[in-house]
């Protein structure tokens, strides 16, 4: 089957670094998708990932490695408005979308 | 403003009943979607639509329907609601054919079945 896996929570202080880790196992990819999601609202489009490797993108980062089937979402200089859930999403090779069940963070001042 | 917008915000529903969801979107994109969030579990997709015209059945596509008259417009259908399908539902729009790209999400309608 095609699995999805992220931590369920973490929490972080603000100013620091998080790093949010996701491992997937899917039929063929075709690229890794983060969203964000702020509590009772619609996931926005974070990052895409389709080689290894490390983009960048302002406080935040996403890295790739398809051979470990791994990939991660680097948060820094935390904001209170970066407290949300984290979803990752792998396009499989039906360019169909499996997504993870998100990882919420929490920031404490 | 562009985006996707969706109708109702919210609705509590009695088993049995018929409910149409809408979503209409003004970028001219090409594919839509329609997506449940429940707790704990990550998105799951009910059916989707390359272009208009053309629908497909998603991962979890039993008890609803859809239809794509043109390409601004993807209504979700449950033709006779039961409690298990009490979700929170989002309506997506991407530019590409398939989902080889970014995904726009809707505000989504929080359905509560009795």
């Amino acid at each position: 089957g095609q699995n999805i896996d992220q931590p369920t929570e973490m929490t972080a202080t603000e100013g620091a670094i998080v790093q949010i880790n996701c491992t997937y196992q899917t039929s063929g990819f075709n690229g890794l998708f983060w969203y964000q999601q702020h509590a009772g609202e619609a996931p926005t489009f974070l990052s895409y990932n389709v080689l290894d490797g490390l983009e960048e993108k302002g406080r935040f980062s996403s890295f790739l490695s398809r051979s470990k089937g791994y990939s991660y979402l680097l948060l820094k200089e935390l904001q209170m408005k970066d407290s949300a859930s984290y979803l990752c999403a792998v396009e499989d090779s039906n360019y169909q979308l499996i997504w993870g069940a998100g990882t919420k963070l929490i920031i404490k001042p | 403003i562009a985006g996707i917008t969706q109708a109702p915000t919210s609705q509590i529903l009695a088993a049995g009943r018929r409910m149409t969801l809408r979503c209409t979107q003004d970028m001219r994109h090409n594919a839509m979607y329609w997506y449940r969030q429940d707790l704990g579990l990550g998105l799951r997709l009910i059916h989707y639509s390359n272009t208009a015209g053309t629908t497909g059945k998603g991962e979890v596509p039993d008890g609803y329907s859809v239809s794509r008259a043109n390409t601004d417009d993807f209504p979700l259908t449950l033709a006779s609601a039961v409690p298990s399908q009490t979700s929170v539902y989002f309506c997506a729009s991407s530019d590409g054919i398939g989902q080889t790209d970014t995904q726009y999400f809707g505000p989504g309608t929080r359905l509560t079945v009795l």
